[in-house]
């Protein structure tokens, strides 16, 4: 079956770091992408990951372990804008993307 | 850049009516796009793929009479909510993919559909 889970809810204070998890089983694996999301918006491209390692992009890093079937976010010097829900997406085999359950971040002064 | 828009950004209708949404690439050619629901508080539910002068490929459990989709060019995309009840209010969003190697989405700005 397919499975991805990431944290509900988090929390963080701004200038802070914080850590978005993501793990995934899904029955193929052509790369792994991450989407933040304002509340009645659409999603709007963070990251892509298909190679183990750190993908960095700004304030923003993306990590994945294909063997451990897991990647995080990583959003440093948080500013109250970066308050979203934050999507982590399996492409399949084909062009299908599977959305996790999504992570709503909330930054506070 | 990659736009995609959608029109209309959102709809009020009444039960037993029909609602069409559009998809529409605009500086690019999308030979796929895609269609997502999506419940309040909940994440992206792909609902089926579309592809141009082809019929369109339905996940499992949406029902294709209901949510008719149309691929008629490579940057337009409609779904078409058919006999529309209450539990299908929701936020509409498409994505379209651009050919080549990139794999990358780009999702339209939604729709959301309210039945009354």
């Amino acid at each position: 079956g397919q499975n991805i889970d990431q944290p509900t809810e988090m929390t963080a204070t701004e200038g802070a770091i914080v850590q978005i998890n993501c793990t995934y089983q899904t029955s193929g694996f052509n790369g792994l992408f991450w989407y933040q999301q304002h509340a009645g918006e659409a999603p709007t491209f963070l990251s892509y990951n298909v190679l183990d390692g750190l993908e960095e992009k700004g304030r923003f890093s993306s990590f994945l372990s294909r063997s451990k079937g897991y990647s995080y976010l990583l959003l440093k010097e948080l500013q109250m804008k970066d308050s979203a829900s934050y999507l982590c997406a399996v492409r399949e085999n084909t062009d299908k993307l599977i959305f996790g359950t999504g992570t709503r971040l909330q930054v506070f002064p | 850049g990659a736009v995609v828009s959608q029109h209309p950004s959102w709809v009020i209708c009444k039960s037993g009516t029909s609602v069409k949404i559009e998809c529409r690439s605009l500086d690019f050619q999308a030979t796929t796009m895609f269609w997502y629901r999506q419940f309040p508080k909940q994440s992206l539910m792909l609902m089926a793929t579309s592809n141009e002068g082809s019929k369109a490929t339905y996940e499992q459990g949406v029902e294709k009479d209901k949510f008719l989709i149309n691929h008629a060019s490579l940057t337009l995309s409609t779904l078409t909510v058919t006999s529309a009840h209450p539990e299908d209010s929701s936020f509409y969003i498409c994505s379209a993919r651009k050919p080549g190697l990139t794999y990358e989405q780009y999702f339209g700005p939604g729709t959301r559909l309210t039945v009354t």
